[in-house]
């Protein structure tokens, strides 16, 4: 079975800090990945996804995530936090070809401060 | 096009009562799926169906009942509710023949109270 572990609950960054939230997902095979968000009050968005090729991706907003097959992660970076970007962070594992269900982390809350 | 579409955005039962959570989507998408989600589980899959007439249990799937008459709709139906459905209830759907690494589209949830 597939499962996803996303490492903090609760972030807190001032505005202008650096972003990684961590994702490390359990699965042996083939994996498409993906970061969602949801803002306060909003349903899920796809943030970033990645199926093959270069493994580090480039999503919305200027997050980008990098996939490390030999870590088993898929962590969100973003240089520069806004204030806006306050919101909560899913990571998400689709294990293999043929299989629709999509496993989602426990979510990661970021708070940015003014 | 609407996207997906979740009707009521919010309920409150009291336990024993039964009632169904619509959706719908206008995209033509074959893989429909329920999600809840509560603070602190993230969202966890308790069913989906890959087509009209097909469908199958996630991860929670336990006090929920669904059908896919057609491609449109993909309701979820409790029996009798429970305090420990209290969750906020999202509907996803995505195209199936583009293969599994397509995003889900979701609808704006369900706020779900059993008292």
């Amino acid at each position: 079975a597939q499962s996803v572990s996303q490492h903090n609950h609760h972030v807190i960054l001032s505005e202008a800090a650096s972003l990684e939230l961590g994702c490390n997902y359990s699965y042996g095979g083939t994996v498409n990945l993906f970061w969602y968000v949801q803002y306060p009050g909003q349903h899920l968005q796809l943030l970033l996804k990645y199926f093959s090729g270069d493994p580090l991706v480039k999503g919305i907003k200027g997050f980008e995530a990098e996939f490390i097959k030999s870590k088993f992660s898929f962590n969100l970076r973003k240089p520069s936090v806004q204030w806006s970007d306050t919101a909560e962070y899913f990571c998400a594992v689709n294990g293999y070809a043929g299989s629709y269900q999509l496993t989602f982390g426990k979510g990661t809350k970021l708070s940015v401060i003014p | 096009n609407a996207g997906v579409t979740q009707t009521p955005k919010f309920q409150v039962l009291k336990t024993g009562q039964s009632m169904t959570l619509q959706c719908a989507q206008d995209m033509n998408h074959e893989y429909m799926s329920w999600y809840r989600q509560d603070p602190g589980m993230g969202l966890r899959l308790i069913h989906y169906s890959v087509g009209a007439g097909i469908t199958d249990q996630g991860e929670v799937p336990n006090g929920y009942n669904v059908s896919r008459s057609t491609t449109e709709d993909f309701p979820l139906r409790l029996l009798s509710a429970a305090p420990s459905q209290t969750s906020v209830y999202f509907c996803a759907s995505r195209p199936r023949d583009r293969g599994t690494n397509e995003k889900l589209f979701f609808g704006s949830g369900t706020q779900l109270s059993v008292l």
